[in-house]
């Protein structure tokens, strides 16, 4: 069935650093991709999403590219800040199931903590 | 921006009790949706609803659950015996229509089942 890994956690990080969080899927068809964010204390947030291969998705300087060949799409940014730590969710929707586009399969998070 | 909000953000109960999670979606929308994350695993698809009826729900979904728009505002997840694996943070979304992608999610409900 379809799946997402995601690289485990905690990530800490540096103010300025450079943050690379890896997701990977298994999945029929053509998924959407997305990263949603948890910041502590609230519920997630569309952060970012791609609907086809070469896409690149990009939101508050985080992007990731929807790579068909290696079915990756890693979350980046060049240089995080104390306000991006957060829990990080990579996602997929499977738009050949006819389903509801909110049916996601998530993977487990990584926190992300940014220290100053 | 608008919120889904739910309450209440922790709940203890023992096992075998039944719990009902309540969530208001974003008024304007027309999907409602329930996920949880057990400590340490994946966000899980629970269930979605439209129309008054459930349009998809996953194995985890199984007799003991069940969810209901009991009025204009509410959407409410029953558990009617719970177990101890039930133990996880139920989140609550919402949207508003099929093609559209983004949820909104609420900052969840943390059940503790002893």
């Amino acid at each position: 069935g379809n799946s997402v890994t995601q690289m485990e956690g905690p990530v800490t990080l540096s103010e300025e650093a450079f943050l690379t969080i890896n997701c990977t899927y298994t999945a029929t068809g053509y998924p959407s991709l997305f990263w949603y964010v948890q910041y502590p204390g609230e519920g997630l947030q569309l952060l970012l999403k791609a609907t086809k291969a070469d896409d690149k998705g990009s939101n508050k300087g985080f992007e990731a590219t929807y790579r068909k060949e290696t079915t990756s799409f890693h979350l980046e940014k060049g240089s995080v800040q104390v306000s991006d730590s957060a829990v990080y969710f990579c996602a997929l929707s499977d738009q050949l199931r006819g389903g509801s586009q909110g049916n996601l399969i998530f993977g487990k998070g990584t926190k992300l903590s940014v220290k100053p | 921006e608008p919120e889904v909000t739910q309450t209440p953000s922790h709940q203890v109960t023992q096992m075998g009790q039944e719990v009902i999670l309540r969530c208001v979606p974003i008024s304007n929308h027309l999907y409602f949706y329930w996920y949880r994350q057990i400590l340490g695993q994946k966000v899980e698809f629970l269930v979605s609803f439209y129309n008054n009826e459930i349009s998809e729900k996953s194995e985890i979904f199984d007799d003991q659950f069940s969810v209901e728009r009991p009025d204009g505002s509410n959407f409410t997840l029953k558990i009617r015996s719970t177990k101890l694996e039930d133990s996880a943070m139920y989140f609550c979304a919402s949207n508003r229509a099929v093609l559209n992608e983004k949820l909104f999610f609420g900052s969840g409900t943390q059940l503790s089942v002893l």
